[in-house]
């Protein structure tokens, strides 16, 4: 089956422990994107990847990194979260460009950080 | 750079037609796209615009213009299982490919 996984689902923590939030896609997708989803925000990306190796900021890439060794996985890192990245974290790929190709969503992780 | 606005809520009955509207600012982009997420769930992709005119797919239809910085998403006979949020997004110019914007989203409610 075609999917974008996200690991882990649910996630409550303290403020400046380091965490991963882990994605994988099985399509073989060369694109691939972290989004954070807020009450009356809506999405807002905070990094992409166009291939392996290649990645670009967002809109709100303040307070994360990530990295593309590999095609299928796209882990985001929060080196010293914060209380106010306290939200809904989305990780999705598409076969090329974000908006020109479907892109798949994973399931979501909810982050707590207290 | 770029925003993007939508209504925030729009109800309406079954089998009725409803139209969100999306206006943007930006000085350029590849296209529009549309999703839908239900309460919950992730979003998923119902279409994309990347030249101006209507885009059809079942009973959902986009629609772009770029001269007037405005698109739309229809849908028709609406179904309770249509009540969901519905984003626009633009993706990034030429020295910005893969970057997407997204609007706030319209929740849409379907009522009997």
């Amino acid at each position: 089956e075609a999917q974008v996984t996200q690991n882990p689902r649910y996630l409550i923590t303290v403020t400046g422990k380091k965490l991963t939030v882990t994605c994988s896609q099985n399509m073989n997708h060369e694109y691939m994107s972290w989004y954070r989803q807020d009450p009356g925000l809506g999405l807002r990306q905070i990094y992409y990847s166009m291939n392996v190796e290649v990645t670009d900021k967002g809109d709100v890439p303040e307070g994360y990194k990530v990295s593309r060794k590999e095609k299928r996985n796209f882990p985001l890192i929060l080196e010293s979260p914060s209380p106010n990245q306290t939200s809904l974290y989305f990780c999705a790929s598409s076969g090329s460009g974000g908006g020109t190709d479907t892109q798949y969503f994973g399931p979501g992780t909810r982050l707590t950080v207290l | 750079g770029q925003s993007l606005e939508q209504p925030s809520e729009v109800t309406a009955v079954e089998g009725a037609i409803v139209q969100i509207n999306c206006t943007y600012q930006t000085s350029g982009f590849y296209g529009l796209s549309w999703y839908q997420q239900h309460d919950g769930g992730a979003p998923t992709f119902l279409s994309y615009n990347a030249l101006d005119g209507l885009e059809e797919t079942g009973r959902f239809s986009s629609f772009l213009s770029r001269s007037d910085s405005y698109g739309y998403l229809l849908l028709q006979e609406l179904q309770m299982k249509d009540s969901a949020s519905y984003f626009c997004a633009v993706e990034g110019t030429t020295d910005s490919w893969g970057k997407l914007q997204f609007g706030a989203g319209t929740q849409v409610v379907v009522t009997p």
